[in-house]
């Protein structure tokens, strides 16, 4: 257990739908990473929060948006939902900004019909 | 641009056997780089990281890698193969001036009986 937790767990939605993914980093964890893993596209890094800032943006969709709380949870929220947004989620937490190994909770599965 | 490349999709090897995953990358600047595990429905696992110092770094399970600069390669080794190393292995780097993290498409590790 790597001490992230994410919820929920498995997400069944339609096209067009928003949806709210929720990540809570190890006790500790300053630093909050989401990350997308389809089987064409591998594990693409979203996007970086650092104590409530954002720091580093990778291939992240206007659609998406995430954001990170003064308790240091974060939510990543997708609108306009598109079949190829189906994948698997993951939220890794770390120490610090960069340098350090991350953690990485068991992930949501999503998936759009 | 970062880029990571680990030229295998899959690696099958004898179990007592050594085994090699191979990642090669491409970053301005001096890189972090990374080793990942990712058994079945599970989120990735740290496994070890250079940041600077000793080429040879030793991490979880028995398991080093190599930091080679004129390579730009970062190669993981194991010298015996157990049966429960057969797993997705994904290498990582992060450019020093930047808090992006690039990860490979992953290897499938398969250890024989």
């Amino acid at each position: 257990d790597s001490g992230v937790t994410q919820t929920p767990k498995h997400l069944i939605t339609a096209t067009g739908q928003r949806v709210t993914l929720r990540c809570s980093p190890r006790s500790g964890d300053l630093s909050v990473y989401w990350y997308q893993q389809s089987l064409d596209q591998g594990l693409q890094f979203l996007i970086q929060y650092y104590n409530g800032e954002e720091r580093a943006k990778g291939n992240i969709l206007e659609r998406f948006s995430a954001q990170q709380f003064p308790d240091l949870h974060s939510e990543l929220n997708l609108s306009s939902l598109e079949l190829g947004d189906s994948a698997l989620y993951f939220c890794a937490s770390s120490l610090l900004q960069g340098g350090n190994e991350q953690f990485f909770g068991p992930g949501t599965r999503l998936t759009v019909l | 641009a970062q880029s990571v490349a680990q030229p295998e999709d899959q690696v099958n090897v004898a179990e007592g056997n050594p085994l090699t995953v191979k990642c090669t990358y491409s970053v301005s600047g001096n890189p972090y780089l990374f080793w990942y595990v990712q058994y079945p429905n599970r989120g990735l696992q740290f496994l070890l990281k250079y940041i600077t110092g000793d080429n040879l770094v030793k991490g979880s399970y028995g398991f080093e890698a190599e930091f080679n600069k004129s390579q730009t390669s970062f190669h993981l080794k194991k010298p015996s193969a157990l049966v429960s190393d057969s797993a997705l292995y994904f290498c990582a780097v992060r450019a020093d001036r930047t808090y992006k993290y690039i990860f490979g498409t992953g290897t499938r590790l398969k250890v024989l009986a």
